[in-house]
């Protein structure tokens, strides 16, 4: 098992309203991206932070938006969901920098599992 | 474009035989490739990843892969597979524009190991 963790574990939402889904990043890492994965389909980039700010991101509309905190741990946010939204959110923290830490393997959460009705 | 296929939904062994999972990518510049399993339910863990040197890389569980420039592939094998490593594969590339913090991921590759 990694050392990220996330929350909660299942979601249900309605179409419309708005979710926040957490995450705790691996110690000693600085780097969290975000990812959607559909039933089905490998995941699909939304975006990542490093240091508190998003230095990419993937083809997401705006009202997917993300904070990280001061400790590294990281929020992913959507407003106005739609049905096309439900999927298993995974969050990834690697060490990282700011040029992406592109040689850096990534650590994958359990993931949340959010059901838009 | 940065691009990954698994030419494969699934592929089935019998335990004890050697296994392998295909991947072809389609990148600009040097490849940083990586493969990933999902077991259900849960998120994915890392298995390998090649950045540079040696062709032949070696990960976790047994599991290596096999980078061809030539035929631009990242193949995952196992000498011989378990029962237990029935899960889902998924390889993956980044894409080093920007800097390369995204990673791209193929569909996936669904293993199934008979006893």
């Amino acid at each position: 098992e990694t050392g990220v963790t996330q929350s909660p574990t299942h979601l249900i939402k309605t179409r419309g309203q708005q979710v926040t889904l957490r995450c705790s990043s691996q110690s000693g890492h600085n780097t969290v991206s975000w990812y959607q994965q559909a039933l089905g389909q490998g995941p699909q980039f939304i975006f990542q932070y490093y240091r508190e700010e998003e230095n990419g991101r993937g083809n997401f509309p705006p009202r997917f938006s993300g904070l990280q905190f001061p400790n590294y741990s990281s929020e992913l946010n959507v407003n106005a969901l739609e049905l096309d939204d439900s999927a298993l959110y995974l969050c990834a923290s690697s060490e990282g920098g700011a040029s992406g830490g592109a040689r850096d393997t990534q650590y994958f959460g359990p993931g949340t599992r959010l059901t838009v009705l | 474009a940065q691009s990954v296929a698994q030419p494969e939904d699934q592929v089935k062994v019998a335990e004890g035989n050697p296994l392998t999972v295909k991947c072809t990518y389609s990148v600009s510049g040097n490849p940083y490739l990586f493969w990933y399993v999902q077991y259900p339910n849960r998120g994915l863990q890392f298995l390998l990843k090649y950045i540079t040197g040696d062709n032949l890389v070696k990960g976790s569980y047994g599991f290596e892969a096999e980078f061809n420039k030539s035929q631009t592939s990242f193949h995952l094998k196992k000498p011989s597979a378990l029962v237990s490593d029935s899960a889902l594969y998924f390889c993956a590339v980044r894409d080093m524009r920007n800097g390369g913090f995204k990673t791209i991921f193929g569909a996936g590759t669904r293993l199934f190991v008979k006893a």
